[in-house]
């Protein structure tokens, strides 16, 4: 079974501050880990992901998150927030091959203030 | 932009009623997977279509249906609406060939039962 704990339902940052978003994880098969972001009144945006290999990994708009096997997190950080980074921030997990359900955290609001 | 669209954007349906959601796919993508987001919360596993077959289902009862068609469009449809019914549906295509693939999530349809 795999479950994604997401630590903090809000959390706010003054603009140009870190912003650091925590996820826990729990996979009995090696997980494969993303973060998506939702601005209102949209859908899902991949922001990154973690398959295999390298375990910082680099998404978009300077968003990045390392794997940390014996922690089983997954937390996602930028080093300076800008407004447009206001939005609901969701961790998720699946196992590999091709059923791959994605199994998501209960999301994490980040406000940014000037 | 991930080239998934749905339709309708909103809708408001009564109790008992009949509901089909649409979902159109980015070209080649031979899986689609429907998610229930409930407010506040993130979204949960409904089903996956894998080459017009179901090929998982969450906790979802039967009165929860879906199709796939060849066109790379899909349908969600859900019967005896309850008020719990209440959501954003999102749909999510990717192209399964091997191992993990990356989900791209249309911008949903919001249901409202009443």
């Amino acid at each position: 079974a795999q479950s994604v704990t997401q630590l903090g339902s809000h959390v706010s940052v003054s603009e140009g501050a870190l912003v650091l978003l925590r996820c826990n994880y729990s996979s009995s098969v090696p997980p494969y880990l993303f973060w998506y972001v939702q601005y209102p009144n949209q859908g899902l945006q991949l922001l990154l992901k973690y398959t295999t290999g390298a375990t910082l990994v680099k998404g978009i708009n300077g968003f990045e998150a390392e794997f940390k096997k014996s922690e089983t997190s997954f937390h996602l950080t930028k080093p300076s927030a800008h407004m447009s980074d206001a939005a609901e921030y969701f961790c998720a997990v699946s196992g590999s091959g091709g059923y791959n359900k994605l199994i998501f955290g209960a999301g994490t609001r980040l406000a940014v203030h000037p | 932009e991930t080239g998934v669209t749905q339709s309708p954007t909103h809708l408001i349906k009564t109790r008992g009623q009949q509901v089909t959601l649409r979902c159109s796919s980015q070209s080649g993508h031979n899986t689609v997977s429907w998610y229930q987001q409930a407010l506040g919360q993130g979204p949960q596993f409904i089903f996956q279509y894998y080459r017009e077959e179901e090929n998982g289902r969450g906790n979802f009862p039967p009165r929860f249906s879906g199709l796939q068609f060849p066109n790379y469009s899909s349908e969600l449809n859900v019967n005896a609406l309850e008020l719990d019914d209440s959501a954003l549906y999102l749909c999510a295509s990717s192209l399964v060939s091997s191992g993990q693939e990356t989900q791209y999530f249309g911008p949903g349809t919001r249901l409202l039962v009443l």
